[in-house]
C-alpha cells in the first residue's frame, strides 16, 4: 500500500464550481500535512498547511481526519486559473522527510 | 539569490555515462531534499541534508546514486553509470524548518 493515495483524476470542473479531493495516509505515525499545488511542468509550491481543527484560507479549506486517516481540500468558486496537479504531503514529524501522492489533476473548464 | 537554483535545467546524456547535478538552496537554510518526479508521478524521496551531513538517504535507489553537501549549502546529486530509467526531473528544495519546501524549477535529465 502507498503511503500516500490520491484519485489521480481527472477532475474536469465549471468555473465556478466547487470541487473537493481527498487523500490517505498509511502511517498513523504523521504529525504534519500539506497541500502543494503543482502547475504544468512547473515545480510544486505550498498551497496551504493542513492542522488538526482544520482551516480556511480564501477560496480553500483544508480538513484533517486522523481517525480515518485522512486529508481533504475543498475549493469554492472555482476559477480558471485553479488548473493544476494538487499534492497531497505527509510528514512524520518536523524534521523529517516529506512524502508525496501522486497528485490529482483538476482542470477547470469556461 | 531569492530562490532555490538548479543546474543544468537540461541534461541528455547516453546510457552508462557519469551525470552530476547542481543545487543552490536559499541562503541560510538549513535543510535540503532531493526528489525525482516522473511523468504522471509526485515527487519520490531520494534524499535530505540538515547542514552537512545526510539525515535520511533512504530514497537513494541503489548506490549509483550519491548526494554531497560539503559545506552545508550547495549540494551535488552525482549519478553513475546512467540507465534510461534514471529519465526523471530532479527537484531540489531547502527549508528553514516545520517541513515548508521551496522547490528549485528542476533538472530534467534524459537517459538516451
Amino acid at each position: 500500500r502507498k503511503e500516500v493515495e490520491q484519485d489521480p483524476g481527472p477532475f474536469n470542473v465549471p468555473e465556478g464550481a466547487t470541487v473537493a479531493f481527498n487523500c490517505t495516509y498509511s502511517n498513523s505515525a504523521s504529525q504534519s500535512f500539506f497541500w502543494y499545488r503543482q502547475d504544468c511542468r512547473k515545480e510544486p509550491k505550498l498551497l496551504m498547511s493542513v492542522y488538526s481543527s482544520g482551516n480556511e484560507d480564501g477560496r480553500f479549506t483544508a480538513q484533517l481526519n486522523r481517525a480515518s486517516q485522512y486529508i481533504s481540500l475543498l475549493i469554492r468558486d472555482s476559477k480558471l486559473s485553479d488548473s493544476a496537479t494538487y499534492l497531497c504531503v505527509v510528514a512524520k514529524s518536523g524534521n523529517e522527510k516529506l512524502t508525496f501522492g501522486t497528485g490529482t489533476r483538476l482542470t477547470i473548464i469556461p | 539569490g531569492a530562490g532555490v537554483s538548479q543546474t543544468p535545467s537540461n541534461k541528455v546524456t547516453e546510457k552508462g555515462k557519469y551525470v552530476e547535478l547542481r543545487c543552490d538552496p536559499i541562503s541560510g537554510h538549513t535543510a535540503l531534499y532531493w526528489y525525482r518526479q516522473s511523468l504522471g508521478q509526485g515527487p519520490e524521496f531520494l534524499i535530505y541534508f540538515q547542514g552537512t551531513g545526510a539525515a535520511d538517504d533512504s530514497g537513494l535507489p541503489n548506490d549509483r546514486f550519491f548526494a554531497v553537501r560539503p559545506e552545508g549549502s550547495v549540494s551535488t546529486l552525482k549519478i553513475q553509470r546512467t540507465e534510461r530509467g534514471d529519465s526523471a526531473v530532479y527537484l531540489c528544495a531547502s527549508s528553514q524548518g516545520a517541513n515548508v519546501l521551496t522547490f528549485g524549477a528542476g533538472s530534467r535529465l534524459t537517459v538516451l
